[in-house]
């Protein structure tokens, strides 16, 4: 199964900064590379796909970038709304799909 | 619009089998692949299979041995089945939308399974 790590395993921001997360994947996986966002009791919301689309509906303050092995999500300019945990998922080879372990973003 | 609302049991002791159903609601049932992801409390989340229209399924290596899945198509529903559950497969267990090669973009509101003897 290909490995995905998260870097870091948690991050504190204040409103209006701007936060970068490193995903690395244990293979190259080209851009078969998600991010998704879950705030507490609620199931994952899909923010981009092939690592740099952002899915309908979601604010152009994120962006994600990388190709291959390493990829990062920034927010720009943190809203109260963005303090939540983060995951990546690879799509490019399975069975297993899989998932970074997660970064947790919380108020400074 | 896509809506998934699951249900089934949620607490189990200990060699028993979890069992879960997930009704589609909105859009096509035809085409996608059926997926089953799960959250232990305060962890991260695991994929654990899919099935298509077609009954088709592909499964964790890890989970293999004691899942099974189910469509019926006439009821745009689909059901995960884990025999023989330990304390390890207390989660939260979410179904979800997926296509071939592509990530999760509908998700079902989630079921908390606590095994406990």
């Amino acid at each position: 199964a290909i490995r995905m790590t998260q870097s870091p395993s948690s991050l504190s921001a204040s409103t209006g900064d701007r936060v970068t997360i490193t995903c690395r994947a244990s293979q190259g996986i080209s851009t078969y590379l998600a991010w998704y966002q879950q705030k507490p009791g609620k199931a994952p919301k899909l923010l981009i796909y092939s690592a740099s689309t952002l899915q309908n509906g979601v604010p152009s303050r994120f962006s994600g970038s990388g190709s291959g092995t390493d990829f990062t999500l920034t927010i720009s300019n943190l809203q109260s709304e963005d303090f939540a945990t983060y995951y990546c998922q690879q799509y490019y080879s399975y069975p297993p799909y899989t998932f970074g372990q997660g970064t947790k973003l919380d108020i400074k | 619009q896509v809506q998934l609302q699951q249900w089934g049991a949620g607490l189990l002791k200990p060699s028993e089998t979890l069992s879960l159903t997930c009704a589609v609601y909105g859009g096509s049932f035809s085409g996608y692949y059926w997926t089953w992801v799960r959250q232990p409390p305060g962890k991260g989340l695991e994929w654990i299979g899919e099935i298509n229209h077609g009954g088709g399924t592909n499964f964790n290596p890890s989970l293999k041995s004691r899942v099974t899945m189910s469509v019926d198509t006439s009821k745009n529903q689909f059901s995960l089945k884990l025999i023989s559950v330990a304390a390890a497969d207390t989660a939260v267990y979410y179904c979800a939308r997926g296509i071939h090669l592509w990530p999760l973009a509908y998700w079902g509101q989630g079921t908390l399974v606590t095994v406990s003897s």
